[in-house]
Protein backbone atom coordinates (compact mmCIF):
# COMPACT_ATOMS: atom_id res chain seq x y z
CA UNK A 1 0.00 0.00 0.00
CA UNK A 2 1.60 3.40 -0.63
CA UNK A 3 1.91 5.41 2.39
CA UNK A 4 2.84 9.42 3.07
CA UNK A 5 4.84 10.75 5.16
CA UNK A 6 4.02 14.28 6.57
CA UNK A 7 5.72 16.65 9.21
CA UNK A 8 4.29 16.24 12.60
CA UNK A 9 3.71 20.01 13.25
CA UNK A 10 3.94 23.66 11.52
CA UNK A 11 3.10 27.15 12.35
CA UNK A 12 2.02 29.86 10.12
CA UNK A 13 1.22 33.66 10.77
CA UNK A 14 -2.06 34.43 9.85
CA UNK A 15 -2.51 36.20 6.19
CA UNK A 16 0.47 34.17 5.26
CA UNK A 17 0.63 31.34 3.19
CA UNK A 18 1.05 27.79 4.84
CA UNK A 19 3.00 25.42 2.86
CA UNK A 20 2.66 21.63 4.07
CA UNK A 21 4.56 18.95 2.45
CA UNK A 22 3.78 15.22 2.22
CA UNK A 23 6.21 12.29 0.53
CA UNK A 24 4.55 9.15 -1.15
CA UNK A 25 7.67 7.79 -2.81
CA UNK A 26 5.71 4.39 -3.00
CA UNK A 27 3.14 5.76 -5.52
CA UNK A 28 1.98 4.19 -8.16
CA UNK A 29 1.20 5.62 -11.62
CA UNK A 30 -2.15 5.80 -11.57
CA UNK A 31 -3.06 6.47 -7.75
CA UNK A 32 -4.13 9.83 -7.00
CA UNK A 33 -2.81 12.02 -3.87
CA UNK A 34 -5.57 13.84 -1.23
CA UNK A 35 -5.43 16.56 1.02
CA UNK A 36 -8.20 16.48 3.71
CA UNK A 37 -7.88 18.13 7.06
CA UNK A 38 -9.30 17.91 10.09
CA UNK A 39 -10.36 20.36 12.85
CA UNK A 40 -10.48 19.08 16.50
CA UNK A 41 -13.28 16.11 16.61
CA UNK A 42 -14.69 16.79 13.58
CA UNK A 43 -15.02 14.47 10.59
CA UNK A 44 -12.67 14.80 8.07
CA UNK A 45 -12.70 17.33 5.25
CA UNK A 46 -11.68 16.86 2.11
CA UNK A 47 -9.86 19.61 0.49
CA UNK A 48 -8.11 19.00 -3.01
CA UNK A 49 -6.92 15.88 -4.73
CA UNK A 50 -4.36 15.57 -8.10
CA UNK A 51 -2.72 12.93 -10.07
CA UNK A 52 0.08 14.69 -11.55
CA UNK A 53 -0.98 18.10 -12.63
CA UNK A 54 -0.89 20.93 -9.92
CA UNK A 55 -4.81 22.00 -9.37
CA UNK A 56 -6.41 24.54 -7.54
CA UNK A 57 -9.84 25.31 -5.89
CA UNK A 58 -11.57 27.91 -3.67
CA UNK A 59 -9.56 26.33 -0.81
CA UNK A 60 -5.91 25.71 -1.70
CA UNK A 61 -3.66 24.71 -4.61
CA UNK A 62 -2.21 21.38 -4.70
CA UNK A 63 1.81 21.01 -6.26
CA UNK A 64 2.94 17.74 -7.37
CA UNK A 65 6.14 17.11 -8.13
CA UNK A 66 7.06 16.06 -11.53
CA UNK A 67 8.17 12.40 -10.49
CA UNK A 68 4.90 12.86 -8.34
CA UNK A 69 7.23 11.00 -4.93
CA UNK A 70 6.16 14.21 -3.48
CA UNK A 71 3.55 17.11 -2.96
CA UNK A 72 2.80 20.50 -1.75
CA UNK A 73 -0.46 21.35 -0.29
CA UNK A 74 -0.56 25.37 -0.63
CA UNK A 75 -3.56 27.19 1.58
CA UNK A 76 -2.86 30.95 0.24
CA UNK A 77 -3.72 33.12 3.23
CA UNK A 78 -3.94 31.11 5.98
CA UNK A 79 -6.64 32.13 8.94
CA UNK A 80 -6.72 31.31 12.08
CA UNK A 81 -9.91 28.95 11.45
CA UNK A 82 -7.03 27.26 9.30
CA UNK A 83 -6.03 25.34 12.35
CA UNK A 84 -6.04 21.94 12.09
CA UNK A 85 -4.72 18.03 11.50
CA UNK A 86 -3.65 17.95 7.54
CA UNK A 87 -3.65 14.45 6.18
CA UNK A 88 -2.13 13.47 2.86
CA UNK A 89 -3.56 10.43 1.56
CA UNK A 90 -2.91 7.70 -1.43
CA UNK A 91 -5.84 6.14 -2.02
CA UNK A 92 -5.47 2.02 -3.34
CA UNK A 93 -7.66 -0.06 -4.93
CA UNK A 94 -7.82 -3.72 -3.63
CA UNK A 95 -11.56 -4.37 -4.31
CA UNK A 96 -12.42 -1.54 -2.39
CA UNK A 97 -11.04 1.75 -2.44
CA UNK A 98 -8.69 1.54 0.76
CA UNK A 99 -7.48 4.61 2.53
CA UNK A 100 -4.84 5.10 4.61
CA UNK A 101 -4.09 7.87 6.55
CA UNK A 102 -0.69 8.66 7.82
CA UNK A 103 0.06 10.76 10.71
CA UNK A 104 -0.62 14.17 9.37
CA UNK A 105 0.67 17.27 9.87
CA UNK A 106 -0.85 19.47 12.70
CA UNK A 107 -0.65 22.88 11.28
CA UNK A 108 -1.09 25.93 13.75
CA UNK A 109 -1.86 29.40 12.40
CA UNK A 110 -1.16 32.44 14.94
CA UNK A 111 -2.13 35.51 15.15
CA UNK B 1 -25.13 18.14 -1.19
CA UNK B 2 -22.02 16.76 -0.10
CA UNK B 3 -23.43 15.63 3.38
CA UNK B 4 -23.29 12.54 5.47
CA UNK B 5 -25.07 12.09 8.55
CA UNK B 6 -24.52 10.28 11.66
CA UNK B 7 -26.59 9.41 14.85
CA UNK B 8 -26.18 9.99 17.65
CA UNK B 9 -23.34 12.56 18.09
CA UNK B 10 -22.52 11.20 20.96
CA UNK B 11 -23.20 7.07 22.83
CA UNK B 12 -22.30 5.41 26.43
CA UNK B 13 -22.59 2.23 26.91
CA UNK B 14 -22.04 -0.71 29.33
CA UNK B 15 -20.07 -3.50 28.43
CA UNK B 16 -22.83 -5.53 27.86
CA UNK B 17 -25.17 -3.86 26.13
CA UNK B 18 -26.29 -3.54 22.85
CA UNK B 19 -26.37 -0.64 20.19
CA UNK B 20 -26.23 0.61 16.67
CA UNK B 21 -24.52 3.53 14.74
CA UNK B 22 -26.50 4.29 11.73
CA UNK B 23 -25.08 6.76 8.77
CA UNK B 24 -26.82 8.03 5.90
CA UNK B 25 -26.19 9.62 2.57
CA UNK B 26 -28.27 10.84 -0.38
CA UNK B 27 -25.57 11.79 -2.73
CA UNK B 28 -26.18 8.09 -4.85
CA UNK B 29 -22.77 6.99 -3.45
CA UNK B 30 -22.34 3.51 -4.06
CA UNK B 31 -19.46 2.81 -1.65
CA UNK B 32 -19.68 3.95 2.04
CA UNK B 33 -17.23 3.25 4.96
CA UNK B 34 -17.03 2.91 8.71
CA UNK B 35 -13.32 4.25 10.36
CA UNK B 36 -12.41 4.01 14.11
CA UNK B 37 -10.32 7.61 15.27
CA UNK B 38 -8.81 7.19 18.77
CA UNK B 39 -7.59 10.37 20.34
CA UNK B 40 -4.66 12.25 18.91
CA UNK B 41 -4.22 9.42 16.03
CA UNK B 42 -5.55 9.40 12.35
CA UNK B 43 -8.74 7.64 11.65
CA UNK B 44 -8.06 3.79 10.84
CA UNK B 45 -10.37 1.83 8.22
CA UNK B 46 -12.83 -0.36 9.60
CA UNK B 47 -14.68 -1.87 6.45
CA UNK B 48 -15.73 -0.68 3.11
CA UNK B 49 -19.18 -1.54 1.36
CA UNK B 50 -19.00 -1.02 -2.41
CA UNK B 51 -22.85 -1.76 -3.87
CA UNK B 52 -24.09 -3.05 -0.66
CA UNK B 53 -21.20 -6.12 -0.50
CA UNK B 54 -18.73 -5.92 2.31
CA UNK B 55 -15.56 -5.74 0.40
CA UNK B 56 -13.07 -5.07 2.79
CA UNK B 57 -12.98 -5.80 6.30
CA UNK B 58 -9.38 -4.75 8.16
CA UNK B 59 -10.08 -7.61 10.57
CA UNK B 60 -11.80 -5.93 12.78
CA UNK B 61 -13.37 -8.21 16.10
CA UNK B 62 -16.80 -9.92 16.04
CA UNK B 63 -17.97 -7.54 18.64
CA UNK B 64 -17.99 -5.02 15.74
CA UNK B 65 -20.70 -6.08 13.05
CA UNK B 66 -21.88 -3.55 10.01
CA UNK B 67 -24.95 -4.04 7.94
CA UNK B 68 -25.68 -2.10 4.33
CA UNK B 69 -29.45 -2.63 3.92
CA UNK B 70 -29.87 -0.30 0.99
CA UNK B 71 -27.61 2.29 -1.03
CA UNK B 72 -28.12 5.29 1.37
CA UNK B 73 -27.75 3.64 4.87
CA UNK B 74 -24.93 2.42 6.51
CA UNK B 75 -25.31 0.72 10.60
CA UNK B 76 -22.59 -0.55 12.81
CA UNK B 77 -24.03 -2.83 15.32
CA UNK B 78 -22.07 -2.87 18.59
CA UNK B 79 -21.99 -5.90 21.30
CA UNK B 80 -20.23 -6.60 23.82
CA UNK B 81 -17.71 -4.08 23.69
CA UNK B 82 -14.31 -3.04 25.75
CA UNK B 83 -13.60 0.77 27.41
CA UNK B 84 -10.35 0.29 24.76
CA UNK B 85 -13.29 0.72 21.86
CA UNK B 86 -13.91 3.93 22.64
CA UNK B 87 -13.32 6.34 20.35
CA UNK B 88 -14.95 8.46 17.37
CA UNK B 89 -16.57 6.53 14.64
CA UNK B 90 -16.64 7.67 11.15
CA UNK B 91 -18.69 7.03 8.39
CA UNK B 92 -17.85 8.15 5.03
CA UNK B 93 -19.34 7.58 1.22
CA UNK B 94 -18.06 8.29 -1.73
CA UNK B 95 -19.27 8.14 -5.54
CA UNK B 96 -17.18 5.15 -7.57
CA UNK B 97 -16.46 2.04 -5.76
CA UNK B 98 -15.19 -0.12 -9.21
CA UNK B 99 -11.78 0.03 -10.60
CA UNK B 100 -11.35 3.90 -11.16
CA UNK B 101 -8.20 5.56 -10.10
CA UNK B 102 -10.27 8.28 -8.29
CA UNK B 103 -12.69 8.69 -6.10
CA UNK B 104 -13.35 11.59 -3.57
CA UNK B 105 -14.61 10.47 -0.21
CA UNK B 106 -17.21 12.66 2.32
CA UNK B 107 -17.11 12.46 6.03
CA UNK B 108 -19.88 12.55 8.59
CA UNK B 109 -19.20 14.11 11.72
CA UNK B 110 -18.96 11.32 13.79
CA UNK B 111 -20.19 9.34 16.78
CA UNK B 112 -18.26 9.93 19.60
CA UNK B 113 -18.35 6.06 21.75
CA UNK B 114 -17.69 5.58 25.67
CA UNK B 115 -17.68 2.00 26.51
CA UNK B 116 -17.91 1.95 30.42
Amino acid sequence: DAKTTQPPSMDCAEGRAANLPCNHSTISGNEYVYWYRQIHSQGPQYIIHGLKNNETNEMASLIITEDRKSSTLILPHATLRDTAVYYCIVRVWTGGFKTIFGAGTRLFVKA
Amino acid sequence: DTEVTQTPKHLVMGMTNKKSLKCEQHMGHRAMYWYKQKAKKPPELMFVYSYEKLSINESVPSRFSPECPNSSLLNLHLHALQPEDSALYLCASSQVSSGSSTDTQYFGPGTRLTVL
